[in-house]
C-alpha cells in the first residue's frame, strides 16, 4: 500500500489570504486526488492532479481558487486562495492503487485541518 | 457513478455483530462494490470490494446478492475501535473519481 503524507496537518488562517498544502507518497503514482470535508459532511472531489498536465477540477471548483501542482510522480500540492470562513474543511489527497493490491482502491493521507477565522 | 443509499447511524455493542446494508437500485453490470471506513481525524481506509456473492478478509464480509442492487457489510464481533464512518461506494475500474455518499455512523458501547 502507498504511505501518504501532509502538511500542515493543521492550520487556522485569515480570511483573504492562502494556504498551500503539501501531499507526498512514498512511490510513484500516475493519479493523484484532491477532496474536501466540510465539518460533519462526506467527502467531495475537488480535482484530479496528473503529472505533466493541467489538474482536472469537478464541477463547482474551479483552477482560481483551487490551484493545483503536480511536479512529479510523488508530490502534489493544493492552495486555498482568498480564504473565506466556508473553506473551513479538511483537505485529503488520494492516490489510486492501480490495481497492485488486487482491488480498486484508494489509499488516502491523514488529511489537513483548515480552520478560517 | 451509481447512487447509494444507506442508514445514517447504527448503534451496537462490543462483540456483536455489526451488519450495514447499502442500496445501489442503478448498479452497472461492469460497477464493484467498495467499502472504506473513516476513523476520526483520519482518511477513508479501504476495507472491502466485491462484484457478486460473497467475499470475506480478515476485516469484514460483504454479501451481495444475485440483482445486485444493494449489498450488505458485515463487521464480526465488534470492538469499541470499531466506532467510525462507513461509506458505500458503487464503480467500475474506470472510475478513479470516488463519490462518496453520506456515510453511516456506526457508535459501538462497551
Amino acid at each position: 500500500s502507498a504511505v501518504i503524507s501532509q502538511k500542515p496537518s493543521r492550520d487556522i488562517c485569515q480570511r483573504g489570504t492562502s494556504l498551500t498544502i503539501q501531499c507526498q507518497v512514498d512511490s510513484q503514482v500516475t493519479m493523484m486526488f484532491w477532496y474536501r470535508q466540510q465539518p460533519g459532511q462526506s467527502l467531495t472531489l475537488i480535482a484530479t492532479a496528473n503529472q505533466g498536465s493541467e489538474a482536472t477540477y469537478e464541477s463547482g471548483f474551479v483552477i482560481d481558487k483551487f490551484p493545483i501542482s503536480r511536479p512529479n510522480l510523488t508530490f502534489s500540492t493544493l492552495t486555498v486562495s482568498n480564504m473565506s470562513p466556508e473553506d473551513s474543511s479538511i483537505y485529503l489527497c488520494s492516490v489510486d492503487s492501480s490495481g497492485a493490491t488486487g482491488n480498486n482502491e484508494q489509499f488516502f493521507g491523514p488529511g489537513t485541518r483548515l480552520t478560517v477565522l | 457513478l451509481a447512487k447509494t443509499t444507506q442508514p445514517i447511524s447504527m448503534d451496537s455493542y462490543e462483540g456483536q455483530e455489526v451488519n450495514i446494508t447499502c442500496s445501489h437500485n442503478n448498479i452497472a453490470t461492469n460497477d464493484y462494490i467498495t467499502w472504506y471506513q473513516q476513523f476520526p481525524s483520519q482518511g477513508p481506509r479501504f476495507i472491502i470490494q466485491g462484484y457478486k456473492t460473497k467475499v470475506t478478509n480478515e476485516v469484514a464480509s460483504l454479501f451481495i446478492p444475485a440483482d445486485r442492487k444493494s449489498s450488505t457489510l458485515s463487521l464480526p464481533r465488534v470492538s469499541l475501535s470499531d466506532t467510525a464512518v462507513y461509506y458505500c461506494l458503487v464503480g467500475n475500474t474506470n472510475d478513479y473519481k470516488l463519490s462518496f455518499g453520506a456515510g453511516t455512523t456506526v457508535t459501538v458501547r462497551a
